[in-house]
């Protein structure tokens, strides 16, 4: 266990539809951090945020956005969802913006399909 | 124009095999990661480097910053090593992540 939680595991929605895709960080990590997985595309990163603000902007489309929220939870907004979309999302944290000496920890995933 | 190239994309070993992965990217960057996912879906960072090479139980990781290398070595491997070996680079600028498509290992008994 990573200490690294996000919910849901799974997540069916329709085209068109709008999902909210949340990660619990470890205890004391500021870092959160969002990728994509899709079997034509690989590992993506998305975004990054610490301690509250955007550090970072990967390949992420204008119809998702990110937050992280005081208690340093994060929410990944997935609007207008196409069926390109369905992917596995995980989120990372790291105690710190990601350098030589940070490590990151990664949530078990949510697996999206969208039909 | 993959930022993060890996080799080789599939591997098959016998147990107790001396094995490498290679991962070359073409980014100046602070850090690379050596991640391992399960069947299952579930990640996890195995090493971070950024010089050197670094050890944990049967699995090392070196990385040469002047030839933008790195090699992920497992010896004695085993079955439960079967997993895709992801290589990911934080490059320098925009502090942005870069990943290599895996390479899928199989560890036959």
């Amino acid at each position: 266990d990573s200490g690294v939680t996000q919910t849901p595991k799974h997540l069916i929605t329709a085209t068109g539809q709008r999902v909210t895709l949340r990660c619990s960080p470890r205890s004391g990590d500021l870092s959160v951090y969002w990728y994509q997985q899709s079997l034509d595309q690989g590992l993506q990163f998305l975004i990054q945020y610490y301690n509250g603000e955007e550090r970072a902007k990967g390949n992420i489309l204008e119809r998702f956005s990110a937050q992280q929220f005081p208690d340093l939870h994060s929410e990944l907004n997935l609007s207008s969802l196409e069926l390109g979309d369905s992917a596995l999302y995980f989120c990372a944290s790291s105690v710190a913006v990601q350098g030589a000496d940070t490590e990151a920890f990664f949530g078990q995933g949510t697996r999206l399909t969208v039909v | 124009k993959n930022e993060v190239e890996q080799s080789p994309q599939n591997l098959t070993a016998q147990e107790g095999e001396f094995i490498t992965i290679n991962c070359s990217y073409s980014v100046g960057i602070s850090a690379l990661h050596w991640l391992q996912q399960h069947p299952g879906g579930g990640i996890v960072s195995l090493f971070m480097l950024s010089s050197g090479k670094k050890k944990h139980g049967r699995l090392i990781a070196t990385i040469n910053i002047q030839e933008k290398h790195s090699s992920l070595h497992i010896t004695a491997s085993h079955p439960r090593d079967s997993a895709v070996y992801i290589c990911a680079v934080l490059a320098y600028t925009g502090n942005q992540f870069y990943f290599g498509t895996g390479t899928s290992l199989t560890v036959i008994p």
